[in-house]
């Protein structure tokens, strides 16, 4: 069974870091590309970063660039997120979510999401 | 970036009606273009990936269509378990962009 598991929300004060985590089961994790997407309270939903199969190529939103860096291991089934510079407008549910084999940014299995409140 | 633009941004039917949203990008994505179905308080679930291919246990009342700059997603024969908002996502080209959502309401 495909699983992805998120960790690391909390509360964080502006201009702080925080990292996120997510932990993949159940298929060839180097395989497949993957992607943070968040969800601000009573907001739709804002892709944030993505990353090849092998790690070589990343890819981030506007809002995040230079922010926001996102990396994986595939020899531990992880994907990670370091959010520095931390704003307000962070606040949001993130998702770690699997791609589709030729459809890199399509994602057909989400986890549960993880908090992150950014406020003083 | 290629902005994805949805519409209605909401919409009530009832039982039985055919619904349908749709999705246009700023610029030609090919049938790079998927939708997804979130219900309250859930996570967002895949409902068709390129364009018109139905991810693997969506009911058959559901489908898409569209190529370039234009697309559909159509509920033949709405249920009461559709509710919830619906999201169209470009993987054309990183950043892989979503439409705003388009929030369905049972009547």
């Amino acid at each position: 069974e495909v699983q992805v598991l998120e960790s690391g929300g909390g509360l964080v004060q502006p201009g702080g870091s925080l990292r996120l985590s997510c932990a993949a089961s159940g298929f060839t994790f180097s395989d497949y590309a993957m992607s943070w997407v968040r969800q601000a309270p009573g907001k739709g939903l804002e892709w944030v970063s993505g990353i090849s199969p092998s790690g070589a190529s990343t890819y981030y939103g506007d809002s995040v660039k230079g922010r926001f860096t996102i990396s994986r291991d595939n020899s531990k089934n992880t994907l990670d997120v370091q959010m520095d510079s931390l704003k307000a407008d962070d606040t949001a549910v993130y998702y770690c979510a699997k791609g589709m084999t030729r459809h890199w940014g399509a994602a057909d299995y989400w986890g549960q999401g993880t908090l992150v409140t950014v406020s003083s | 970036d290629i902005q994805m633009t949805q519409s209605p941004s909401s919409l009530a039917a009832s039982v039985g009606d055919r619904v349908t949203i749709t999705c246009r990008a700023s610029q030609s994505i090919s049938s790079y273009l998927n939708w997804y179905q979130q219900k309250p308080g859930k996570v967002p679930k895949i409902l068709i990936y390129a364009a018109s291919t139905l991810q693997s246990g969506v009911p058959s009342r559901f489908s898409g269509s569209g190529s370039g700059t234009h697309f559909t997603l159509t509920i033949t024969s709405l249920q009461p378990e559709d509710f919830g908002t619906y999201y169209c996502q470009q993987s054309y080209s990183a950043p892989w962009t979503f439409g705003q959502g388009t929030k369905v309401e049972i009547k």
